[in-house]
């Protein structure tokens, strides 16, 4: 069973726009932690940020955000202000114990 | 300094061949972890090593195989290449997993193997 799903295949913004990436995760581990891994055209993957199941507190990095809801099982993630540099393709990682999963990864275009 | 290298960077050969891909990480991790990317960009891990011993093996061919002469490297081994195996490969790496399993994990640039 897929245990986290991103929707959103691919995704098209004018720079300066906001875009929100989304993130479902489906468990029944009381304790597991999500990622964000960037992927920009050159090809490697950036991590952008980690989050275990007891903090959902909301995070905020430059123009980077996450929404994490537990009540949802959601882990959203959005760029304020995109600019071209943000294109890439993202992708949310689920893990738990000896698990870990990679959804299907969100292509985002910024057009300027 | 890169944290986490592998090489070569591109690898094309011909199918039935064997090759290997190398990975090192300069981090002091102590888990290391092999990705297939396929075509479509779908990342699965393969295998993980923790402390030279094999924590996860998913149901990948035998044919490929991790090697970990020390905690600092993780090669993987692929006997009898087939068109199939064509992908990226991504070598990660983390700090020993704990209860919970949440070690951030850091990538190497990916090694581009092409099965001709």
């Amino acid at each position: 069973a897929q245990k986290v799903t991103q929707a959103q295949t691919e995704i098209s913004v004018v720079e300066k726009e906001d875009v929100t990436l989304d993130c479902v995760y489906e468990t029944r581990d009381t304790t597991y932690y999500l990622f964000w891994y960037k992927q920009p055209p050159s090809g490697e993957l950036v991590f952008l940020i980690r989050r275990n199941s007891f903090d959902e507190q909301n995070e905020i990095s430059g123009r980077y955000s996450w929404n994490f809801q537990k009540s949802t099982s959601s882990f959203n993630f959005t760029i304020t202000a995109s600019q071209v540099v943000d294109s890439a393709v993202y992708f949310c990682a689920f893990r738990t114990g000896n698990q870990f999963y990679f959804g299907t990864g969100t292509s985002l275009t910024v057009i300027p | 300094d890169t944290a986490v290298s592998q090489t070569p960077k591109y690898l094309v050969t011909q199918m039935g061949n064997d090759k290997s891909i190398k990975c090192e990480q300069n981090l002091g991790h102590d888990t290391m972890y092999w990705y297939k990317q396929d075509s479509k960009k779908f990342l699965k891990i393969m295998f993980s090593y923790n402390n030279k011993e094999l924590i996860i093996n998913e149901t990948v061919p035998n044919r490929f195989s991790p090697k970990s002469p020390d905690k600092a490297h993780l090669n993987l081994h692929i006997n009898s290449l087939e068109l199939g195996d064509s992908a990226v490969y991504f070598c990660a790496s983390s700090r020993k997993r704990t209860s919970g399993g949440g070690e951030t994990q850091y990538f190497g640039p990916g090694t581009r193997l092409l099965v001709l």
